[in-house]
């Protein structure tokens, strides 16, 4: 069946580096965009970065430019989310998701997975 | 950017009611928007995408409304299964995707 899974959560210091892993099954991942979003505790749904199926193409929030980069290998249908510079307002889960469409991803998120739990605190 | 904003933040309502929730852009987005379902501890659930059409294998008592800045998701009869969050979410820009701050749906 389709499917993402996340793992690479953890707790991290202030100012520490993590990196993110969302292994995909069940589809072509080399044709789809894939997001991360993430959510803090208690709190609503955050867009974080978006990379186009070949990689070609990559976007981010402005709260995590310069500090997180996408990436993904298609050749291990995996997806990464580097993240440094961490700071105590990144806590978060963090979810990988599909984009429903091809190309630049002008379409809904149609497949998430069970998200990653990430604890920046000294 | 895109601002997305639901109303209201908190709905209370009872099995079998018929209840609606708005989601307003702060510009247009055509009908690039979706609307997810998110219960505590689980990943959002695709139900709507492109305004009105409805996700495979959703209810067809979830229904949606709209275009340009005002949109609005509708339950025609609520069951226990559809006490949750809800959020909206912007997509017509790829390099900027924006969910709305949520509606948590209570049972009154």
């Amino acid at each position: 069946q389709v499917q993402l899974v996340e793992s690479g959560g953890g707790v991290v210091q202030p100012g520490g580096s993590l990196r993110l892993s969302c292994a995909a099954s069940g589809f072509t991942f080399s044709s789809y965009g894939m997001h991360w979003v993430r959510q803090a505790p208690g709190k609503g749904l955050e867009w974080v970065a978006f990379i186009r199926y070949d990689g070609s193409n990559k976007y981010s929030a402005d709260s995590v430019k310069g500090r997180f980069t996408i990436s993904r290998d298609n050749s291990k249908n995996s997806l990464y989310l580097q993240m440094n510079s961490l700071r105590a307002e990144d806590t978060a889960v963090y979810y990988c998701a599909k984009c429903a469409g091809g190309g630049d991803c002008y379409d809904a998120f149609d497949i998430w997975g069970q998200g990653t739990m990430v604890t920046v605190s000294s | 950017d895109i601002q997305m904003t639901q109303s209201p933040s908190t709905l209370s309502a009872s099995v079998g009611d018929r209840v609606t929730i708005t989601c307003r852009a702060s510009q247009s987005i055509s009908s690039w928007l979706a609307w997810y379902q998110q219960k505590p501890g689980k990943a959002p659930k695709l139900l709507i995408y492109k305004a009105s059409s409805l996700e495979s294998g959703v209810p067809s008592r979830f229904s949606g409304s709209g275009s340009g800045t005002e949109f609005t998701l509708t339950i025609s009869s609520l069951q226990p299964d559809d006490f949750a969050t809800y959020y909206c979410q912007q997509y017509k820009s790829s390099s900027s995707y924006t969910f709305g701050q949520g509606t948590k749906l209570e049972i009154k």
